[in-house]
């Protein structure tokens, strides 16, 4: 069975600190690792990774995958209030032409002013 | 506008007393998947589908139905809901970028 488990459960810093998200799996078939963060709504998609060792980066986020360790990062520097929400990680597992997607629990990451 | 639709937004309702959550994307997206979200347990695939009349169990399908008869809808039924299908639902495509665009949540509570 697939699994994805992430850490910490639960994160609080204050504004300007910088956090790092883990993400550790175990999948039949890895296609790609996914991260989305959830306000109070929706998921939105933030990178997905396929390749070991290359950073994906988009402002004060960014993201790398081990593919030998099976595990992932997401680093957000200079935390700021709206980067309050909660983090979730999910791998696809190859199944024919799209994968299935198997979500960790998430971190809930609070930032105080 | 891109996006994923999904109606009712809330929903109470009885055990035992059929309902359906209705979905569609206007993305031409050929993957659509259902999820169920509670606590402590993050997203939960329920069933997906990879294109129309091909549909598959995800992680949780007990007690759910879907059918994909057109590229667009993907409903999520629930014959007989019984109180621990009280969840957050939501319906997510993607097309070959594999990247997922979420609807906006059902909140169903069960009886």
């Amino acid at each position: 069975e697939d699994k994805v488990v992430q850490s910490p459960l639960s994160l609080v810093v204050h504004e300007g600190d910088t956090v790092t998200l883990n993400c550790s799996y175990e999948v039949t078939n890895f296609r790609s690792l996914l991260w989305y963060k959830q306000e109070k709504k929706a998921p939105t998609f933030l990178f997905m990774l396929t390749s070991s060792g290359i950073e994906k980066k988009s402002g004060r986020l960014s993201s790398i995958l081990d593919k030998k360790e099976l595990f992932s990062i997401l680093n957000i520097t200079a935390t700021q209030t709206g980067d309050s929400a909660i983090y979730l990680c999910a791998v696809e597992a190859a199944v024919t032409s799209y994968g299935k997607l198997t979500f960790g629990q998430g971190t809930i990451l609070t930032v105080h002013p | 506008e891109a996006q994923v639709t999904q109606n009712p937004r809330y929903l109470i309702t009885v055990t035992g007393k059929k309902l359906t959550v209705t979905c569609s994307q206007n993305m031409n997206h050929e993957y659509m998947s259902w999820y169920r979200q509670d606590p402590g347990l993050g997203l939960r695939q329920i069933y997906y589908s990879m294109n129309v009349e091909v549909t598959d169990k995800g992680d949780v399908p007990e007690g759910y139905k879907v059918s994909r008869k057109e590229k667009r809808n993907f409903p999520l039924i629930l014959e007989s809901p019984s109180p621990n299908q009280t969840s957050l639902y939501f319906c997510a495509s993607s097309g070959r970028d594999n990247e997922q665009f979420f609807g906006p949540g059902t909140r169903l509570t069960v009886l």
